[in-house]
């Protein structure tokens, strides 16, 4: 119940075009739903996050969908880029037991590759 | 603003030693949690300290531990090493009231 399952594992996309990844939950538990950027040799980095309140967000090339009755969400990167090649995240956070407290549950990872 | 730092950034052990990675949080940030990850389970949650007390913890055994400091600066413990155990070791920390983790770049413990 605290997964969070994530795909494609890997994708190769051309430059400009829209990169698509995936993301189910299980756990209705979950109210905080971030998606992390993480290139070789670096921590994760926040790209942009969604609560289950709203259905989609949007900062920059980046979006969030968001379904709630499907319990899923996604990424959307357009235009893509070559320096948006590395490993993307998603991931769910339960809403604590403490207040304040966050536990964050990550998919397994996504290797995105952009062709130039 | 200096972001996480993590020392050692590299570290080699051998089954059963004993280790201790240390993480310097973002200035103002009092919320440190740490991961472990993985090629094979990804990243895992393995707990959060906040003003010095832990208040959140993962599904690993009791060899890991981890404590924080009154500056909010933060070490975790992993006894008896095991080869599983090999792994980047990240830390994060976010200022209270947010809901941003920011991550340091890890230490990669390489048990032999």
């Amino acid at each position: 119940q605290q997964q969070v399952k994530q795909s494609p594992q890997s994708l190769i996309v051309q430059k400009g075009g829209i990169s698509i990844i995936n993301c189910a939950y299980e756990n209705t538990a979950f109210d905080y739903f971030p998606w992390y950027q993480q290139f070789p040799g670096k921590g994760p980095a926040l790209l942009i996050a969604i609560r289950p309140d709203v259905s989609e967000k949007k900062e920059g090339r980046f979006t969030i969908s968001f379904n709630k009755s499907a319990k899923q969400f996604s990424l959307h990167i357009m235009d893509s880029q070559p320096g948006d090649s590395a490993t993307y995240f998603c991931a769910a956070s339960p809403v604590p037991l403490i207040q304040g407290a966050q536990k964050l549950v990550f998919g397994q990872g996504t290797r995105l590759t952009i062709n130039p | 603003k200096a972001g996480v730092t993590q020392t050692p950034r590299y570290l080699i052990k051998t089954r059963g030693q004993q280790v201790t990675l240390s993480c310097s949080p973002i200035s103002g940030h009092r919320s440190v949690s740490w991961y472990q990850q993985t090629p094979g389970q990804g990243l895992q949650f393995l707990f959060e300290y906040f003003s010095e007390t832990q208040r959140n913890k993962g599904n690993f055994p009791g060899r890991f531990s981890g404590r924080q400091f009154s500056n909010s600066r933060s070490e975790m413990n992993v006894s008896t090493l095991e080869l599983g155990d090999s792994a980047l070791y990240l830390c994060a920390s976010r200022r209270a009231g947010t809901d941003t983790q920011y991550f340091g770049p890890g230490t990669r413990l390489t048990v032999l």
